[in-house]
């Protein structure tokens, strides 16, 4: 069974730099079928997407938050990571790495979805 | 972007009784269109994709419907764990990959 966790602070000084990782375990991390992806949560709100990453190194962000994010991966670790800079108090939210798997491609697209989620990790911006 | 509309915010249904949700498109997503579940403290689960293929391991009282612009999610014959937040999710046009504001489901 694929687990994910997240790890990294959880608290973090407003306009300095949030950093996750997330570790996968128990499945495949390289292959064509799938990449992996960030979704947050504020308290109380909806999920938003911060981005994706496969596991060559191509990311995609959300155009709301790209000139503030970079996601890596490190295969020979099974783990893929976020730096969100310049915090604020709107970043606090529960942060959850997830599996995108891809379910097919077509004319030079691919149509993922969300199928394993890390259990989320509550970062929360504060002096 | 593509912006997902659901409704109703809270729908309260009693135990056994059918629930019916439903997410709009501000444009076509084809079939591209996923349900989760989501419950206090936890990561959200996934239902539904391609409109209405159930994910592996969920029960058949749950099923989806629609294409283009408008979607349900119909949840037959309420159990007690199907209450929860639900949200849809286009992958039809992105990024940004984009979600609903998600439905309270809640007991009557």
């Amino acid at each position: 069974q694929l687990q994910l966790q997240e790890s990294g602070p959880g608290l973090v000084k407003p306009s300095e730099t949030l950093s996750l990782t997330c570790a996968v375990f128990g499945g495949s991390f390289s292959g064509n079928s799938y990449n992996w992806g960030w979704v947050r949560q504020p308290p109380g709100k909806d999920l938003e997407w911060i981005g994706s990453i496969y596991d060559t190194g191509s990311t995609y962000y959300n155009p709301s938050l790209r000139s503030r994010v970079t996601m890596s991966v490190d295969r020979s670790k099974n783990q893929f990571s976020l730096i969100l800079n310049s915090v604020t108090a709107a970043d606090t939210a529960v942060y959850y790495c997830a599996r995108r798997h891809i379910l097919y491609c077509s004319d030079g697209r691919c149509f993922s979805v969300f199928d394993y989620w890390g259990q989320g990790t509550l970062v929360t911006v504060s002096s | 972007e593509i912006v997902m509309t659901q409704s109703p915010a809270t729908l309260s249904v009693s135990p056994g009784k059918r629930a019916t949700l439903s997410c709009r498109a501000s444009q076509s997503v084809s079939s591209h269109l996923a349900w989760y579940q989501q419950k206090p403290g936890q990561a959200p689960r996934l239902l539904i994709y391609g409109a209405s293929t159930r994910a592996t391991g969920i029960p058949a009282r749950f099923s989806g419907s629609g294409s283009g612009t408008d979607f349900t999610l119909t949840i037959s014959s309420l159990q007690s764990e199907d209450f929860a937040v639900y949200y849809c999710h286009q992958y039809h046009d992105w990024p940004p990959i984009t979600f609903g504001q998600g439905t309270r489901l809640e007991i009557k």
